[in-house]
């Protein structure tokens, strides 16, 4: 069973500064096709989640460029180059490579100061 | 456009059953695998089942083998989650979500269950 854990769990962030959220997997996400499934998803308060990034640092369309995805085998990170009101949720990783059994991260909430 | 719909949350008392439904269009539902995952009040997310398209193969999570059933109805489009032999513990919001390429892209609003004397 593979185990993903985000750090920081909470993030407090000025509008318009940057931030980062790590995540580590127990094992390598490292696909025998070549691929790393690794996605990041936000969830707004109220709100099913929503995909932001898959494949490590693929955006989703619409997402905005202000968010960037990177990482290999167990470390991956989820910047966000500035931070806007609007991306106010909690963040999660979560694995694919390991297909059928997904494994999200604990989440990170972004919060503004 | 994907939509996902889930049915059938409720509350239900410690031991008894439920059976969600979620209703999907915008794709070729029988093309896709699907899966349920839910989020205890609170908390974060947990993978529950998968279901392959033909719906020959399943699996589930170890918290939930042997007491919840994923199954589909290709023909109406929807999917399914028997929930049995319930527990306080199992009180989430069950989301019905379509992976693709070892990820998933789509949600449904989500359904309120909740286990309580």
């Amino acid at each position: 069973e593979v185990v993903m854990t985000q750090s920081p769990l909470s993030l407090p962030v000025t509008l318009g500064q940057p931030a980062s959220i790590s995540c580590r997997s127990s094992q390598s996400l490292l696909h025998s096709n070549g691929n790393t499934y690794l996605s990041w998803f936000q969830q707004r308060p109220g709100q099913s989640p929503r995909r932001l990034i898959y494949k490590v640092s693929n955006r989703d369309s619409g997402v905005p460029d202000r968010f960037s995805g990177s990482g290999s085998g167990t470390d991956f990170t989820l910047k966000i180059s500035r931070v806007e009101a609007e991306d106010v949720g909690v963040y999660y990783c979560m694995q694919g490579t390991h297909w059928p059994r997904l494994a999200f991260g604990g989440g990170t909430k972004v919060e503004i100061k | 456009q994907v939509h996902l719909v889930e049915s059938g949350g409720g509350l239900v008392k410690p031991g008894g059953s439920l059976r969600l439904s979620c209703a999907a269009s915008g794709f070729t539902f029988s093309d896709h695998t699907m899966t349920w995952i839910r989020q205890a009040p609170g908390k974060g997310l947990e993978w529950l089942s998968y279901i392959s398209g033909s719906g020959t193969n399943i699996y589930h999570a170890d918290s939930v083998k042997g007491r919840f059933t994923i199954s589909r109805d290709n023909a109406k489009n929807s999917l399914y989650l028997q929930m049995d032999s319930l527990r306080v513990e199992d009180t989430a919001v069950y989301y019905c979500v379509r992976p693709v390429d070892s990820s998933v892209d789509s949600w449904g609003q989500g359904a309120l269950v909740t286990v309580s004397s």
